[in-house]
């Protein structure tokens, strides 16, 4: 079993849906999440950032941590066409210093009009 | 900033030859990281320096790829022999304490 598991997809949902991706992980150290959205031929970058459970909303983005379950999720309401990409979970136990995250495989998102 | 700056963008060369991949990172920036990227694998992080000194480079497949950093703004990856299992995008990466910030990467293929 991998430290981060996610669902491949292709996720494919109409525009304006509200799409949730989702990670599970087994390494209970983990404390910081990450969220990468990565465009076709490009690299990724970060979209969210949180610490440890509960949420964190930014726009139509939000996060979700339950650490009791090891399970993450990023909510996209009101999704674009834009959206379309892959989307990467991260995750690592300290911060600052060296950053060290383990990634996911990521979800590959498509969003068609 | 520009960000982080990679070279080439798209490299195709013959197994068996040299491939150097090259990475600036973003100024101020002292921890570098080299990933590779694959739909089998997704992306593993194969060695990463921290002030120009590797820390970890565990995930470096085998003695065929190695790693420099010789000052605070240059990084190369380099397969040599290369091999056709090689063929992926590779991603240099610098970061503060809490984001990495990716360049657009190099995508190879060996023939």
């Amino acid at each position: 079993q991998k430290e981060v598991e996610q669902d491949p997809g292709p996720l494919s949902v109409p525009e304006g849906a509200i799409v949730s991706l989702n990670c599970t992980y087994s390494n209970s150290a983990f404390q910081y999440f990450m969220w990468y959205r990565q465009y076709s031929r490009k690299g990724p970058e970060l979209l969210m950032y949180t610490y440890s459970s509960g949420n964190k909303e930014d726009g139509r983005f939000t996060a979700q941590v339950d650490k009791s379950s090891k399970y993450i999720s990023l909510f996209i309401r009101d999704s674009q066409p834009s959206d379309s990409a892959t989307y990467l979970c991260a995750m690592k136990g300290a911060a600052g210093g060296s950053y060290i995250p383990t990634f996911g495989r990521g979800t590959s998102l498509i969003v068609h009009p | 900033d520009a960000g982080v700056i990679q070279s080439p963008r798209h490299e195709v060369t013959e197994m068996g030859q040299e491939v150097t991949l090259r990475c600036k990172p973003i100024s101020g920036h002292n921890s570098l990281f080299w990933y590779r990227q694959t739909m089998m694998r997704g992306l593993e992080l194969l060695i990463y320096f921290n002030n120009n000194v590797p820390i970890d480079d565990s995930g470096m497949p085998e003695d065929r790829f190695s790693a420099k950093m010789p000052n605070a703004s240059f990084s190369t990856l380099k397969i040599q022999p290369s091999e056709p299992r090689d063929s992926a995008v590779y991603f240099c990466a610098s970061s503060t304490n809490n984001e990495q910030f990716f360049g657009p990467g190099t995508r190879l293929t060996v023939l």
